[in-house]
């Protein structure tokens, strides 16, 4: 089966631009993630949805980040206007169900790698 | 609030046996899982332990003490491949908080 598809792979922006991402997660998969990794840390979770609502965004820096799921399927996180603390690589990931058990094994995409300049 | 604690580094030689710590704070926990991550990589999920005990998984087992706040990660006969970042999360209601990370390098 596919994996969790993102776009673009890589982007170099200047600070005060917007940029935009694209997730498309695995089939059928009714939660999608999106996480911020910084150089040298963890994903940090900035919002999740459960079909095409938001579950969690309490970690989303609401003033510049936006994030829609249409469809319930395809996702794009928004930055606008990017700042230099920014720059880190955004992971899509997918599950298929939500509960704390094992089924919640989350699929994470390639991420996209931002550097804002 | 929550908090994960993992070394930030281990080394260790090829087919030795290593072992990653992880001890946590966190309210409604659920369970603790692992990831692995290679440099410019996505993380892949290793393990994941809902009760206290061991789960073993090949080369890899992941143990939970939840009344210590404490699990591990261990990996049997390491391979130079083994080399990578590896993550405790912890399972918080339906979303996983993840830790720093451990880098881990093989050496042959």
């Amino acid at each position: 089966e596919a994996g969790v598809a993102q776009s673009p792979r890589y982007k170099i922006i200047e600070k005060r631009q917007s940029v935009a991402f694209w997730c498309n997660p695995i089939s059928g998969h009714a939660t999608l993630y999106w996480y911020q990794q910084i150089l040298g840390q963890g994903p940090k979770l900035l919002i999740q949805f459960q079909n095409n609502g938001v579950v969690d965004d309490s970690q989303l820096p609401k003033d510049r980040f936006s994030a829609e799921r249409l469809k319930g399927v395809d996702s794009t996180l928004k930055i606008q206007p990017a700042k230099l603390e920014d720059s880190a690589v955004y992971l899509c990931a997918s599950s298929f169900v939500v509960a704390g058990g094992p089924g919640n094994e989350q699929f994470f995409g390639p991420g996209t790698r931002l550097t804002v300049l | 609030g929550q908090s994960l604690e993992q070394p930030s580094e281990v080394t260790a030689v090829e087919g030795a046996i290593v072992q990653i710590n992880c001890t946590y704070q966190t309210s409604g926990f659920y369970g603790l899982s692992w990831y692995q991550q290679h440099d410019g990589g996505a993380p892949t999920f290793l393990s994941y332990n809902a009760l206290d005990g061991l789960e073993e998984t090949g080369r890899f087992s992941s143990f939970l003490s939840r009344s210590d706040s404490y699990g591990y990660l261990l990996l049997q006969e390491l391979q130079m491949k083994d080399s990578a970042s590896y993550f405790c999360a912890v399972h918080q209601g339906g979303k996983l908080i993840f830790g720093q990370g451990t880098e881990l390098s093989v050496k042959p």
